[in-house]
């Protein structure tokens, strides 16, 4: 069975700050989900990916499927960043349906 | 469109009470699938589906019922509420390919008192 390991669990910094969020998993994958919880509960897909990195606007995605391991950074935080992010990877390997999910690192960015 | 549409948004059942929370979907999504979230637990899969006609069990499927009669609807049913089902729940869909990205309702809060 896959497990999934997330770091930090909480994350607190300035405004302006570059972040990492660091994602481990224990089986081979094709891809991996970063997913971004509001205070509000509402759940975003931010990134799948199955290699190399992707962007989109301040978040940037990196994935190393050798080691198992991607991260999400983010650049310049805001504020408006604070949320709770997840990482999930397929359950048994290959499927991205039947996915297992990280605790979440939940991050506050102070003004 | 709009998207994953998920109700009720809460509810409090007694033990032993039945109920039902409804997902539907706008995106001919092939994919559909329950979560649980629990405090320190994360999200944890109890039932999905790749098709209508077709649902299998996730990691924690004990208590729950699920039907696909349509591409669009994913009931998940509580046939007698305990109150180890007290969570917040998710449905979710996709297109179910390695490139798809999930979407997600915005949740139920369950309390079974």
């Amino acid at each position: 069975k896959n497990e999934v390991e997330q770091s930090p669990q909480n994350l607190t910094a300035q405004e302006g700050e570059f972040i990492t969020i660091n994602c481990s998993y224990s089986v081979g994958i094709s891809a991996l989900h970063w997913l971004q919880q509001h205070p509000g509960g509402g759940i975003v897909s931010l990134f799948m990916l199955s290699s190399g990195k992707k962007k989109h606007g301040r978040l940037i995605a990196t994935i190393n499927i050798q080691e198992k391991h991607s991260s999400l950074h983010i650049t310049a935080s805001h504020p408006r960043d604070s949320a709770v992010y997840i990482c999930a990877a397929p359950l048994y390997g290959g499927s991205q349906g039947n996915l297992i999910f990280g605790k979440g690192t939940k991050l506050s960015v102070k003004p | 469109n709009a998207g994953v549409t998920q109700t009720p948004k809460f509810q409090v059942l007694k033990t032993g009470q039945s109920m039902t929370l409804q997902c539907a979907q706008d995106m001919n999504h092939e994919y559909m699938s329950w979560y649980r979230q629990d405090p320190g637990m994360g999200l944890r899969l109890i039932h999905y589906s790749v098709g209508a006609g077709i649902t299998d069990q996730g990691e924690v499927p004990n208590g729950y019922n699920v039907s696909r009669s349509t591409t669009e609807d994913f009931p998940l049913r509580l046939l007698s509420a305990a109150p180890s089902q007290t969570s917040v729940y998710f449905c979710a869909s996709s297109y179910g390919r390695s490139n798809s990205p999930l979407h997600f309702g915005n949740g139920t809060r369950l309390t079974v008192t």
